[in-house]
């Protein structure tokens, strides 16, 4: 598949603790988004990047890190994990930097207990 | 703020009926929008977008700037439409937020046989 891959599927852990999302794009992308998506929230833009670079950050608590790497490949750090940040986190790709078209992977579900 | 609301959390319809699914949005400029859509076990995807005027598995979407409305629509709602809908803005400028999309809430569509 060469779709947008993310890992883990399930991610279960308790408060306090740190764990990091990855996120392979689409062959061929070099924009990666990643989205939160809980129950009374929908889906809130957290952070994209572009070839490595850091293009624009949405409501992305400071616990929350994120970086790109060379292979274009993403990863999602959460840290002093907390009860609300259970939820399921989306990454997305697309071609461009300002593409609109985003292919989304099947997401990652955290639970913090 | 920019915003983008769905006031239908649900929606049931049976097959063969109409269906409308409603998307207001409150962003500055004149924004780019789109309907992604994510059936039971799949990712989500993107289903159409405004510019591209085009009807998509049965569905259209007019973009109406005066009611700052992007309603979806099908004649005639089939089984297999039953999915979770989210109406989405980009802003169409460039600048630091390009690329961006915000989501509504998302509906959930059931089509009733």
């Amino acid at each position: 598949d060469s779709g947008v891959t993310q890992t883990p599927k399930h991610l279960i852990t308790a408060t306090g603790q740190r764990v990091t999302l990855r996120c392979s794009p689409r062959s061929g992308d070099l924009s990666v988004y990643w989205y939160q998506q809980s129950l009374d929230q929908g889906l809130q833009f957290l952070i994209h990047y572009y070839n490595g670079e850091e293009r624009a950050k949405g409501n992305i608590l400071e616990r929350f890190s994120a970086q790109q790497f060379p292979d274009l490949h993403s990863e999602l750090n959460l840290s002093s994990l907390e009860l609300g940040d259970s939820a399921l986190y989306f990454c997305a790709s697309s071609v461009g930097g300002a593409s609109k078209t985003l292919h989304f992977g099947n997401g990652t579900r955290l639970t913090v207990t | 703020a920019q915003r983008v609301t769905q006031p239908e959390k649900l929606l049931s319809v049976f097959k063969g009926a109409p269906v409308e699914l409603k998307c207001n949005y409150s962003y500055s400029g004149s924004p780019e929008l789109f309907w992604y859509v994510q059936y039971s076990r799949q990712r989500l995807q993107l289903l159409l977008r405004h510019i591209s005027r085009e009807s998509i598995k049965g569905f259209t979407a007019d973009l109406n700037k005066g009611e700052t409305s992007f309603h979806l629509k099908k004649p005639f709602a089939q089984e297999e439409d039953s999915a979770m809908y989210y109406c989405a803005a980009a802003p169409t400028a460039g600048g630091t937020s390009y690329g961006k999309l915000t989501f509504g809430q998302g509906t959930i569509l059931t089509v009733h046989p």
